[in-house]
């Protein structure tokens, strides 16, 4: 298996509703990505996680709280968000970086509309 | 800080003729440096990275450490070669930062 799998396609909610966004890869990597992309605009680094602890935060308010439930699992909770944060949510994973920089491999994504 | 520019948002060009889609990056370190192409309705996929210095879908890509420029080329467009291309820049082991894209149109 050399994808990774975001569900759901789609998703639709209100600002006061809580939901989960899911990103799966069994390729081996132990380092998982969240990207947030607008339209007509490259993605947005959010997280990283590396060997399931989170290393990076990129400032990302509280509103998104990521998980890591295991090597292969990568969550992306959402409460209580606004209409700005309306678009593509990316999954990515790499390789260990102990290797040499890897290339990141990205999902179909997840696109989120806020009412 | 590290920054990648991608000077056109569109390029559109006939069928047969070359393509060269611009990258400047601004990095003090030793640059890692990816082309990724985003076609419709698809998921982003990496399509070449300096180091290994391969061809693919006949598209190169040269890493020009004095102009810090690494632009990717095709010698002959093809149709299927109409999408959304990023580069990146990857740094502290696993930072990922993309140009700002540019859309690649191919003309019958």
């Amino acid at each position: 298996d050399t994808e990774v799998t975001q569900t759901p396609k789609h998703l639709v909610m209100g600002m006061t509703n809580k939901k989960s966004l899911k990103c799966e890869q069994h390729m081996g990597h132990r380092a998982m990505y969240w990207y947030k992309q607008k339209a007509k605009k490259p993605p947005e680094l959010m997280f990283v996680y590396s060997y399931e602890k989170l290393s990076i935060n990129e400032s990302v308010p509280s509103r998104f709280s990521p998980e890591c439930p295991n090597s292969s699992l990568l969550n992306l909770h959402l409460h209580a968000l606004q209409p700005e944060d309306s678009a593509l949510y990316l999954c990515a994973s790499s390789a260990d970086e102990g290797t040499g920089n890897q290339p990141q491999h990205f999902g179909d994504g997840t696109r989120l509309s806020i009412l | 800080a590290q920054r990648v520019t991608q000077p056109e948002k569109l390029l559109s060009v006939f069928k047969g003729a070359p393509v060269e889609l611009k990258c400047n990056y601004s990095y003090s370190g030793s640059p890692e440096l990816f082309w990724y192409v985003q076609y419709s309705r698809q998921r982003l996929q990496l399509l070449l990275r300096h180091i290994s210095r391969e061809s693919i879908k006949g598209f190169t890509a040269d890493l020009n450490k004095g102009e810090t420029s690494f632009h990717l080329k095709k010698p002959f467009a093809q149709e299927e070669d109409s999408a959304m291309y990023y580069c990146a820049l990857l740094y502290a082991g696993n930072m990922l930062t993309f140009g700002g894209g540019t859309r690649l149109m191919v003309k019958p």
